[in-house]
């Protein structure tokens, strides 16, 4: 199984901030990874997929960039409905697999 | 819009089954396929299962191989996910989620907590 891998675990920032969140595939997927936000209680929510497609009404302000092993979920000017928990996932190959998540947090 | 509505909340005694359904609205349901993806309290998402809506063909995680049945009713635009064996372990949220086609979810349902305890 592919194993993904984030950093950080969590992170601090303030309304307004530039945050970079890494995942790391442990082999090869192309452009094959997406991103979904998750606020308590809720189901996740896709952002982004193919590694740096914005899906329709998420805000610019997202951005996703990488290919093969290493890729970037960056927000800029962060926003108070932004806190919240952020996953990769890799769809190169069965079984799909996430990455352990990042929580935003308000610093 | 697209909407997946699931059943609600279970409980159940170790080694019993539960069965989820998650009905699809607001696109032609055999024109994409679904995933199943559970949360335990705490935990990351984990991929389960995978049905084509239109050819019924299914795809699960060796983790679940032996235990789970994918199934659908396409009359009633329905997915059904049944987990067998069931152990303290098994609790968690269980999210139906449409798969877009190249892997990746959206929407989803808003998920069904499944407690398995004695």
């Amino acid at each position: 199984d592919i194993q993904m891998t984030q950093s950080p675990s969590s992170v601090s920032a303030s309304v307004g901030d530039r945050v970079t969140i890494t995942c790391r595939a442990s082999q090869g997927i192309s452009s094959w990874l997406a991103w979904y936000q998750q606020k308590p209680g809720k189901a996740p929510k896709l952002l982004i997929s193919a590694a740096s497609s914005l899906e329709s009404g998420v805000p610019s302000r997202f951005s996703g960039s990488g290919s093969g092993t290493d890729f970037t979920l960056t927000i800029s000017r962060l926003q108070p409905e932004d806190f919240a928990t952020y996953y990769c996932q890799q769809a190169d190959s069965f079984p799909y697999t996430f990455g352990q998540g990042t929580k935003l947090e308000i610093k | 819009q697209v909407q997946l509505v699931q059943s609600g909340a279970e409980v159940k005694k170790p080694g019993a089954s539960v069965k989820v359904s998650c009905k699809a609205s607001g696109y032609t349901f055999a024109s994409y396929a679904m995933q199943w993806v559970r949360q335990a309290p705490g935990q990351r998402l984990e991929w389960m299962a995978w049905i084509s809506a239109g050819t019924g063909n299914t795809k699960s995680s060796q983790k679940f191989q032996g235990r789970i049945t994918i199934t659908r009713d396409t009359s009633a635009s329905t997915v059904y996910m049944e987990l067998s064996s069931l152990r303290s372990e098994d609790t968690a949220v269980y999210y139906c989620a449409r798969d877009l086609g190249g892997g990746w979810f959206d929407p989803w349902g808003l998920g069904t907590l499944v407690t398995v305890s004695s």
